[in-house]
């Protein structure tokens, strides 16, 4: 069966330092994959997606980027955090684009 | 942008209550998804719709996709406590450029009274 694990589960930065949260799936090849932003733990908003290794569609413009270094890997990042940044970030896979999303446990980030 | 109302925001029922919660929306939508949300956790896929007017149960959850196919409800039959949690709504659809996009409702947070 298909696991998605995302960390760290917790992270706190001062703003103005870099960020790396990791995404990987597990048992299933050539995914979707997606980043998320859930703020105050109500709507979620797409940051990226993902259809290919290599292949990052932003649907937001932001302080944030993404990469997908190898098949079931997906990496959000930042060089530079601000304190908007804060939230509650959550990684999906899906077998197809047109087929449902399956989520992370996510990663809660505060900055201070 | 494509958006959904999700309605009501927030209930409390009492234990072995019966809870229907629904979305709308102003486009039509490929497909309608519902999850539930823990604390601390990320959303759990609860039941996909694929046709309109298709009927689904998980358990004790009933969920439909309207004729319309702008509109899905879930009924969730006599609630206990573990119930507990932010139900989203996701209706995924066409983009204009061809992609497909999963667009959230802003949920509803069911609290059960023992």
């Amino acid at each position: 069966s298909q696991t998605i694990h995302q960390w760290p589960a917790t992270l706190v930065q001062p703003v103005g330092s870099p960020l790396s949260l990791e995404c990987t799936v597990e048992g299933t090849s050539n995914p979707n994959l997606y980043w998320y932003r859930q703020a105050a733990g109500r709507g979620l908003q797409l940051l990226f997606y993902s259809v290919g290794i290599g292949q990052i569609s932003s649907e937001v413009p932001q302080n944030l980027s993404a990469s997908r270094p190898q098949d079931r890997q997906f990496i959000l990042s930042s060089k530079k955090l601000l304190l908007s940044d804060s939230g509650f970030y959550l990684c999906a896979w899906s077998v197809r684009q047109d087929q449902p999303q399956h989520f992370g446990d996510g990663t809660r980030l505060s900055i201070l | 942008g494509q958006q959904l109302n999700q309605s009501p925001q927030s209930m409390f029922i009492q234990e072995g209550e019966d809870v229907s919660m629904n979305c709308t929306s102003s486009s039509i939508f490929n497909t309608w998804l519902w999850y539930k949300q823990d604390p601390g956790e990320g959303p759990v896929l609860l039941i996909a719709l694929y046709k309109a007017g298709e009927l689904t149960s998980n358990g004790r959850l009933t969920a439909q996709f309207g004729i319309t196919r702008k509109d899905s409800f879930l009924n969730i039959s006599a609630s206990i406590p573990s119930d507990v949690g932010i139900y989203f709504c996701a209706g995924q659809g066409l983009t204009g450029a061809g992609s497909y996009q999963l667009t959230f409702g802003k949920g509803t947070k069911l609290s059960v009274i023992p």
